[in-house]
């Protein structure tokens, strides 16, 4: 278990929705990171977070948005979702945004989204 | 940017050793992760390696940097079906502390 909690595990909707994912880091970490698993495209990183502000920006498509809020969990919004956004859906987490060894993030264990 | 490359299966036999290969482009790189993933669950950090270094061992598990040929490489001694998963190679590079990952490596172990 690596600390890092997700919410919900499992996700299934309809194309056009939205949908909000819920991550809290491990105790003590100040930085949370997203992450999109495909098949087609692997582990993707979309968006980073440092103590409530945005930290770093990867492929992350327009109709995709998170935040931090104070008490350091996250959420990733997904709207007029599209088959193609079907994925696992990863969470990570680390103590500051330095990065290396042993200040490596922690994963948490998805929340996979389906969407018909 | 970074490109990490892994070869998508590798299947051995229980007991003997398991070798992950993953190649990257990025000379700057500064430091290079393993990863497991379990069927179902998330990545789980197995070890890490600085570039400095040419070697790392843990236990069962040994890293090997090649800087020169840009290769890194998992030995795992010993192999047990509870190492079948899927492994990830992920490199951080000067500049930027998000780790570019691999597409992973599934590692079957048979009996």
């Amino acid at each position: 278990d690596s600390g890092v909690t997700q919410t919900p595990k499992h996700l299934i909707t309809a194309t056009g929705q939205r949908v909000t994912l819920r991550c809290s880091p491990r105790s003590g970490d100040l930085s949370v990171y997203w992450y999109q698993q495909s098949l087609d495209q692997g582990l993707q990183f979309l968006i980073q977070y440092y103590n409530g502000e945005e930290r770093a920006k990867g492929n992350i498509l327009e109709r995709f948005s998170a935040q931090q809020f104070p008490d350091l969990h996250s959420e990733l919004n997904l709207s007029s979702l599209e088959l193609g956004d079907s994925a696992l859906y990863f969470c990570a987490s680390s103590v500051t945004a330095a990065g290396g060894g042993q200040e490596t993030q922690y994963f948490g264990p998805g929340t996979r989204l389906l969407v018909l | 940017g970074e490109d990490v490359e892994q070869s998508l299966f590798l299947s051995v036999r229980e007991g003997d050793s398991s070798v992950i290969n993953c190649t990257y482009t990025d000379s700057s790189s500064t430091y290079l992760y393993w990863y497991k993933q379990e069927p179902g669950a998330g990545l789980q950090l197995l070890t890490y390696i600085f570039s400095n270094m040419d070697m790392k061992q843990d236990q069962r598990l040994t890293v090997l940097l090649n800087k020169k040929d840009k290769h890194l490489s998992l030995r795992i001694a010993d192999t047990q079906t509870g190492d079948s998963a899927i492994y990830f190679c992920a490199v951080e590079s000067g500049g930027s502390y998000i780790p570019t990952f691999g597409r992973g490596t599934s590692l079957i172990v048979h009996p």
